[in-house]
Order: C-alpha cells, then sequence, then structure tokens
C-alpha cells in the first residue's frame, strides 16, 4: 500500500499564482522527499527533508515537515506554465537501512498562462 | 555527467512472452531501484540492488526479477507477462544507503512496455 497520501488529486492555477500541495504518510520516516514527473517521463528530484528538519527552501520551493502529524507540504511560489506536472511525496522509512522510496499517488498541478 | 538510461524505451509484448529491460546508473552509483507505475496503483516499488544483492523487494510476485552486476548496471526481467504488466519501468540510482543525502534517487526515463 502506498505510504503517502497527496492532497489534492489536481490543481489547476494561473500563473503567478502560489500552488500548495500536502502529503501525509503513516509510519515513522528517515526522511521525506518530492519529486516532478512530466507527462509520464522519469521522475525529478526536487528537495529532500530530514525527520529532524521543519523547513526547507530550494529557489521557488519551500517544504514543511510536521512529524507528528505526519504530513508535509510543498509549496511553490510565482508558479509558471513550466511548473505543469505531476509532483509525489516519497518517504524513507526509519532506520530500514535502504534507499527504497514509498512513494504517494501524487498530485497534478496545471498551471495556466 | 551521464544521466541514468533505460534501454529501450518502449517495448510491445504478447501475453505469456518474457521480456528483460536494462538500466545503466550514473556513474558511481551503486543503489539501483526499479519502480512500476501505473494509472491505477501509482508508483510501485519492485525491487533494490546495492553491489550485486538485493537488498530489498517489493510486493510484486515470483515473475518479477531482477541482477545487478559489477559495473552496477541492471536489468529486471518479466516473465509470463500478463495484460496487467502493461505499465512505464522505472529505474533510479542513488550513491545508496550511509547518510540521508545518499537516498536521493535519479531516475531514467522509463522504459513502456505494452502488453497484449
Amino acid at each position: 500500500s502506498q505510504q503517502g497520501e497527496e492532497d489534492p488529486q489536481a490543481l489547476s492555477i494561473q500563473e503567478g499564482e502560489n500552488a500548495t500541495m500536502n502529503c501525509s504518510y503513516k509510519t515513522s520516516i528517515n526522511n521525506l522527499q518530492w519529486y516532478r514527473q512530466n507527462s509520464g517521463r522519469g521522475l525529478v528530484h526536487l528537495i529532500l527533508i530530514r525527520s529532524n528538519e521543519r523547513e526547507k527552501h530550494s529557489g521557488r520551493l519551500r517544504v514543511t515537515l510536521d512529524t507528528s502529524k505526519k504530513s508535509s507540504s510543498l509549496l511553490i511560489t510565482a508558479s509558471r506554465a513550466a511548473d505543469t506536472a505531476s509532483y509525489f511525496c516519497a518517504t524513507v522509512l526509519e532506520g530500514s537501512g535502504y534507499s527504497t522510496l514509498t512513494f504517494g499517488k501524487g498530485t497534478m498541478l496545471l498551471v495556466s498562462p | 555527467k551521464a544521466g541514468v538510461t533505460q534501454t529501450p524505451r518502449y517495448l510491445i509484448k504478447t501475453r505469456g512472452q518474457q521480456v528483460t529491460l536494462s538500466c545503466s546508473p550514473i556513474s558511481g552509483h551503486r543503489s539501483v531501484s526499479w519502480y512500476q507505475q501505473t494509472p491505477g496503483q501509482g508508483l510501485q516499488f519492485l525491487f533494490e540492488y546495492f553491489s550485486e544483492t538485493q537488498r530489498n523487494k517489493g510486493n510484486f510476485p515470483g515473475r518479477f526479477s531482477g541482477r545487478q552486476f559489477s559495473n552496477s548496471r541492471s536489468e529486471m526481467n518479466v516473465s509470463t507477462l500478463e495484460l496487467g504488466d502493461s505499465a512505464l519501468y522505472l529505474c533510479a540510482s542513488s550513491l545508496g544507503w550511509s547518510r540521508e543525502e545518499n537516498t536521493e534517487a535519479f531516475f531514467g526515463q522509463g522504459t513502456r512496455l505494452t502488453v497484449v
């Protein structure tokens, strides 16, 4: 079963607006990562946040992590049409010793010009 | 630095046949993982190889197998193909487990398998 669940499943906004996607997971994690996928192609790593971190920034991306609620959010500021893609959160389980990623079902983001 | 290369990009196979997919990881990466992506089930983990050893396996039937060579290149094999095996198969490489940053995965473009 999927570890992470993204919300919303789909999001449609205008260029320049902010987009917020949420992810919930079920078990203790070592870290949580966000990936982007363009139209059935490979996934691109966006950002990694460790379980002892609460917030992380990378360019127009801001990720928060609340381990007490087992949830994370990805904020994309000043969105562009090129941000149109599916976004997935993925967790690495605590103590697993593996690089295995457990993915959620993703949020489809559509940014209209 | 070259990215993760998967071959072939597209495959059409008949039910009952078998198929082999190939993945060349980023140079220096010792961990290779395989994922199956379908519209219904999303991204599901198949297996992970590290230094030629399978160290984690997902919940897939034994028809799905893989291996890793000494140069870290990996192959996965699916025997007795079923219609439900139609999917995008993604390979990801990473440095492997030692620090959290090493779990960042670099994905190939995938092999789209269609079983008819």
